[in-house]
């Protein structure tokens, strides 16, 4: 079956650095990505919607030069957090979507646990 | 904006069934989708619904009534590893979904 890889699953970094989390989709093209954000005993937040190839859309109250997103390739989307405070703490997941045999399907990444000092 | 609620918390005993209930009231509505997460790990997919009526698989059944904006997800026989939280996800359009809070089971021996 499909798989989305998402890398690192967890980062410790100081306040005021930038951190980088990497969402590839393995064996399939994936024209959206998608990036959540979890605060623990909490559901996903849809942060934003990532199509290769344009400007990432996102949800309301989300900053988008804050939380950059990248989509440059079918298989790659990034989400950098800049200057990162101790309330971006979170875990960030990424999912993709990808047309099979069957349908469309979603697939998750694995998830980046970020903690920021 | 999206209302999708279901209970906190829910405990059942080890070979029981449980039944967790969602309700939505969503901009747009193209299916509604159950995961299952454990603590510090992505969700799994465990089942769409898009038209009304029972899905079964194996010891997971979903529901929807998609007139009374109402899901349920049904898990019989439980076993120890069913403990999680299970995430009733509507999708808005494409593939945007937008989730409920979540439901945590605690499976007791």
């Amino acid at each position: 079956g499909a798989v989305v890889s998402q890398h690192p699953s967890r980062v410790i970094c100081k306040s005021g650095t930038s951190v980088k989390i990497e969402c590839r989709s393995l064996d399939f093209q994936a024209t959206t990505m998608f990036w959540y954000r979890q605060f623990p005993k909490q559901s996903l937040m849809l942060m934003a919607t990532s199509n290769e190839g344009s400007k990432a859309t996102y949800e309301q109250g989300v900053e988008k030069d804050k939380f950059l997103i990248n989509h440059a390739s079918l298989t790659l989307s990034t989400l950098t957090v800049t200057s990162a405070h101790p309330e971006d703490s979170s875990f960030y997941i990424c999912s993709a979507s990808s047309k099979q045999q069957g349908g469309e399907k979603l697939f998750f990444g694995s998830g980046t646990q970020l903690s920021v000092l | 904006g999206q209302n999708i609620d279901q209970p906190t918390e829910m405990t059942a005993t080890e070979g029981a069934i449980v039944q967790i209930n969602c309700t939505y009231q969503t901009s747009g509505f193209n299916g509604l989708f159950w995961y299952q997460q454990h603590a510090g790990e992505a969700p799994t997919f465990l089942s769409y619904n898009v038209l009304d009526g029972l899905e079964e698989k194996g010891r997971f059944s979903s529901f929807l009534s998609r007139s009374k904006g109402y899901s349920y997800l049904l898990l019989k026989e439980l076993q120890m590893k069913d403990s999680a939280s299970y995430l009733c996800a509507v999708r808005i359009y494409d593939y945007k979904l937008s989730f409920g809070a979540g439901t945590t089971v605690t499976v007791r021996a």
